[in-house]
């Protein structure tokens, strides 16, 4: 049973091209994250959603945009897609302060 | 603001040798503290963690030492072995929206 689950796992696309990647975690948790990691395995928070508002927003460009239908859910839109957002994505989730639960990734190619 | 300042790799280590990653913290408050551990082409999971301040963390004969007097969390282990390798993350979770990642250290254990 996948605690935290993400789709697509590979995300293959041409740039300028509109994609999203979604997550789903079933341990109940209040807060969900997004994090991006680079090719030096730097990760980096995006965003984080506690019980379906928006907590942190770091400086990423406007084109990416996260969306919480409920609080299980947390789902990345990127638009106009660019070379530079070629990386690894990860969803995780937690309870404040607590270990957090990572899913298994999507990496996403931009061609 | 709250930060990690974790130990660069990579690190090449024979099989059997001795493993210490540092991890130092900054923070206003008494965070508490993670190590994550990331295999190759997996997401992140969790090693060990220590919630206050001369707290052990323990696991797969990991060892970390919540140290409020130098601001440490230093990794340990006594014998690595090649199924070790890894990214290591320490991680400090002020229990509130505050969590910073350090930059990983990347450890390739050799026979």
């Amino acid at each position: 049973d996948t605690a935290v689950s993400q789709t697509p796992k590979y995300l293959v696309t041409q740039m300028g091209n509109d994609k999203s990647i979604k997550c789903e975690q079933n341990l109940g948790h209040d807060t969900m994250y997004w994090y991006k990691q680079d090719s030096k395995k730097f990760l980096k928070i995006m965003f984080s959603y506690n019980n379906k508002e928006l907590i942190i927003n770091e400086t990423v460009p406007n084109r990416f945009s996260p969306k919480s239908p409920d609080k299980a859910h947390l789902n990345l839109h990127i638009n106009s897609l660019e070379l530079g957002d070629s990386a690894v994505y990860f969803c995780a989730s937690s309870q404040v302060g607590a270990e957090q639960f990572f899913g298994p990734g999507t990496r996403l190619t931009v061609l | 603001g709250d930060s990690v300042t974790q130990m660069e790799g990579p690190v090449t280590l024979s099989e059997e040798a001795f493993l210490t990653i540092n991890c130092t913290y900054t923070a206003t408050g008494y965070p508490s503290l993670f190590w994550y551990v990331q295999y190759p082409g997996e997401g992140l999971q969790l090693l060990l963690k220590a919630t206050k301040a001369d707290d052990k963390g323990s696991n797969k004969g990991f060892e970390a030492t919540y140290r409020k007097e130098t601001t440490s969390f230093h990794l340990e282990k006594g014998s690595v072995q090649v199924s070790d390798s890894a990214v290591y993350f320490c991680y400090s979770g002020a229990g509130s929206y505050q969590l910073t990642f350090g930059k990983g250290t990347k450890l390739s254990v050799i026979p």
